[in-house]
C-alpha cells in the first residue's frame, strides 16, 4: 500500500512568516512529487513539482526533496492572508515504464492570520 | 477554452437514483483520471484512460461506478443506485501521456449531494 502522509493541522502563523509544510511518502520507487494548493470549494491547483533532491524555488514558494529520509516539504516566505488553503502533497510512481497517477496525502490546512 | 471542463457542477439526487458526470479534458492530452474527495480528505484516485482504454480502475470503484470514454475525448462517470456514502466531490484532471512527471490539471470539479 503505498501512502502518503501529512499532519491534517491546521497549522497557524501569523502574516509575514514562513510556513513550513512537511510530507512523508512510504515507496522509495516514488518518482516525482507535487504541491497543490486546495481553496475551500474548489479543486486543487498544481503550485509545484519537484523530482531532484535539494530545493527547487518559485516565487515564495520553495519545494524540498529528500528522497534518503522519504521525505518532501514546502515553504512559504513572507506568508499572506491569501495562501491560508489546505496544502496537498501528490507523489507519482513509475509504473512498467510510465508514470501512471499521483497519490495524494489528506492536506495540511494552513491558516495566515494578521 | 483551454482547461479541463466538468459537468454539472452541482448535483442533489435521491437515494437509488443513478447520476452521470461528465468530464471534458484539456485538447488533445490523451490522459484523463477520475478522483473522489470526501471532505477533510485528500483526492482519492478511482480510474484513469489512456484514450479510449480504461488502464486502472480502484478498489473504491464498486460495481455501482462505471466510467467511459468512448472517442478519446469526454469521459463521463455513473453511479448507479446512489447511496449517502457517494456524496463527495468528483474530480478530473487530465495530462499528456509522458508529462505526468510535471503533474496534471484538475477540473472544477462536480459536487454530489445524495440525500
Amino acid at each position: 500500500q503505498k501512502e502518503v502522509e501529512q499532519n491534517s493541522g491546521p497549522l497557524s502563523v501569523p502574516e509575514g512568516a514562513i510556513a513550513s509544510l512537511n510530507c512523508t511518502y512510504s515507496d522509495r520507487g516514488s518518482q516525482s512529487f507535487f504541491w497543490y494548493r486546495q481553496y475551500s470549494g474548489k479543486s486543487p491547483e498544481l503550485i509545484m513539482f519537484i523530482y531532484s533532491n535539494g530545493d527547487k524555488e518559485d516565487g515564495r514558494f520553495t519545494a524540498q526533496l529528500n528522497k534518503a529520509s522519504q521525505y518532501v516539504s514546502l515553504l512559504i516566505r513572507d506568508s499572506q492572508p491569501s495562501d491560508s488553503a489546505t496544502y496537498l502533497c501528490a507523489v507519482a510512481w513509475d509504473f512498467s515504464g510510465g508514470y501512471n497517477k499521483l497519490i495524494f496525502g489528506a492536506g495540511t490546512r494552513l491558516a495566515v492570520h494578521p | 477554452d483551454t482547461g479541463v471542463s466538468q459537468d454539472p457542477r452541482h448535483k442533489i439526487t435521491k437515494r437509488g437514483q443513478n447520476v452521470t458526470f461528465r468530464c471534458d479534458p484539456i485538447s488533445e492530452h490523451n490522459r484523463l483520471y477520475w478522483y473522489r474527495q470526501t471532505l477533510g480528505q485528500g483526492p482519492e484516485f478511482l480510474t484513469y484512460f489512456q484514450n479510449e482504454a480504461q488502464l486502472e480502475k480502484s478498489r473504491l470503484l464498486s460495481d455501482r461506478f462505471s466510467a467511459e470514454r468512448p472517442k478519446g475525448s469526454f469521459s463521463t462517470l455513473e453511479i448507479q443506485r446512489t447511496e449517502q456514502g457517494d456524496s463527495a466531490m468528483y474530480l478530473c484532471a487530465s495530462s499528456w501521456l509522458g508529462q505526468l512527471v510535471y503533474g496534471y490539471t484538475f477540473g472544477s470539479g462536480t459536487r454530489l449531494t445524495v440525500v
